[in-house]
């Protein structure tokens, strides 16, 4: 299994940034895939999940109204498009796997990818 | 703050055993929603340890366990090594939140 991000940098307050995930190494369309951040010295952050078929989405109240999360299952890769950048939203973002099908099932992050970091800054 | 409470560090000695505790609520944990435990060493990404309240993933030493009671998790590390000192982390799902949910993580310290 493999996740590779990409799309992270430096962008200034108020512009947008689109994040990658390539995936290879397992059946992508039987997995919700999900975008969990890390700040600069601080914890994990859940930020957005997306079923199996891409019927069901979840965003943390932090990123709801700015962030979209969608997937390409033909392509086997997830993206994150994120608007309206704040600050606050630093961080390392991390693609994960889900054990499960629906993103809002009791399931876990099998397999991480190795982040690629968003610095918003003036 | 964070829905679920991990306490902030905890350490211990080679060879010692020692226990992470992450409390939650009736609408996570206590809804019957698996409780995950993920172990980051910083700069990494984080790592399944532990899934399903007690379940260990291929290749994750028995030295780690999980057990829920109630509204509250727990992850123990016996025979500390020093290989294990790392951030760790619980998780969950929140069914009144409709959200994935992390505990703030603890720092484990191998004396």
């Amino acid at each position: 299994v493999q996740l590779v991000e990409s799309g992270g940098g430096l962008v200034k307050p108020g512009r947008s940034l689109r994040l990658s995930c390539e995936t290879s190494g397992f059946t992508f369309d039987n997995h919700a895939m999900h975008w969990v951040r890390q700040a600069p010295g601080k914890g994990l952050e859940w930020v957005s999940g997306i079923s199996w078929n891409g019927g069901t989405l979840g965003y943390a109240d932090s990123v709801k109204g700015r962030f979209i999360i969608s997937r390409d299952n033909a392509a086997n890769s997830l993206s994150l498009q994120m608007n309206s950048l704040r600050s606050e939203d630093t961080a390392v973002y991390f693609c994960a796997k889900h054990s499960q099908y629906y993103y809002d099932s009791s399931g876990y992050f099998d397999s991480w990818g190795q982040g690629t970091l968003v610095t918003v800054s003036s | 703050q964070s829905v679920l409470t991990q306490p902030p560090s905890v350490s211990g000695a080679p060879g010692q055993r020692v226990t992470i505790s992450c409390s939650g609520s009736y609408s996570n944990i206590g809804a019957g929603y698996g409780v995950q435990w993920y172990q980051q060493i910083p700069g990494k990404g984080p790592k399944l340890l532990i899934f399903a309240n007690k379940n260990r993933p291929s290749g994750v030493p028995d030295r780690f366990s999980g057990s829920t009671s109630g509204t509250s998790a727990s992850l123990a590390i016996s025979g500390l090594q020093a290989e294990d000192e790392a951030d760790y982390y619980c998780q969950s799902f929140d069914r009144k939140l409709s959200v994935v949910v992390f505990g703030a993580g603890t720092k484990l310290t191998v004396l």
